[in-house]
């Protein structure tokens, strides 16, 4: 089984400002990890996601994550923010290849980033 | 590339009635497409897992009499919510994974927001 934990439900920023979101897995087998991104009454866009390699990913819209295997994380960062960046943000994660779980994603709770002018 | 539709993108019926969503995949196959439900300020909840030309995989919970799942080709399946009650209003969204795709990547649909009254 697998777990998410999206550890902010609510982040406030100021526009051109950094931003970080947090994301915490639990899984008892190898994950591929993802960010999607919700705007009001839409479906989810893929912003970035991590299956092997290089643990520093890049997505669209100049995002960036960084796995990290020893502390379970998956956060995602933002040099400078703009106001179209205020939507609602959610990790998952799905097992890898060859495990039940391939393909079906887990997500967290959901985090609202709200950027301010 | 990898657009999925949905349709309608928001119904509105009567309590006993049935609806059909549809959710397509416009330029790329899906052997496999995924159904979520997600209530207001929730998360993603996955409902089942439909495999082309095959029967859906019901996640716990999830009454396979009620929400009926086909996939009879590979751009194209429907979720028929049969004998909808308020309770069953909710915004059910669907993603489509490109066959052979690295990851089973996940493109996701606008989705439908459905409302029993």
């Amino acid at each position: 089984a697998q777990s998410v934990t999206q550890l902010d439900s609510q982040v406030p920023v100021f526009e051109e400002a950094p931003v970080e979101l947090r994301c915490n897995y639990s899984s008892s087998v190898s994950v591929y990890l993802f960010w999607y991104v919700q705007y009001p009454n839409q479906g989810l866009q893929l912003l970035l996601k991590y299956l092997s390699g290089s643990t520093l990913v890049k997505g669209i819209n100049g995002f960036e994550a960084e796995f990290n295997k020893s502390q379970t994380s998956f956060h995602l960062r933002k040099p400078s923010v703009h106001i179209s960046d205020t939507a609602e943000y959610f990790c998952a994660v799905s097992g890898t290849a060859g495990g039940t779980s391939y393909g079906k994603l887990t997500f967290g709770q959901g985090t609202i980033l709200t950027v301010h002018p | 590339g990898a657009v999925v539709s949905q349709h309608p993108s928001w119904v509105i019926c009567k309590s006993g009635t049935s609806v059909k969503i549809e959710c397509r995949s416009l330029d790329f196959q899906a052997t496999t497409m995924f159904w979520y439900r997600q209530f207001p300020k929730q998360s993603l909840m996955l409902m089942a897992t439909s495999n082309e030309g095959s029967k859906a995989t019901y996640e716990q919970g999830v009454e396979k009499d009620k929400f009926l799942i086909n996939h009879a080709s590979l751009t194209l399946s429907t979720l028929t919510v049969t004998s909808a009650h308020p309770e069953d209003s909710s915004f059910y969204i669907c993603s489509a994974s490109p066959s052979g795709s690295r990851g089973n990547t996940q493109y996701f649909g606008p989705g439908t927001r459905l409302t029993v009254l």
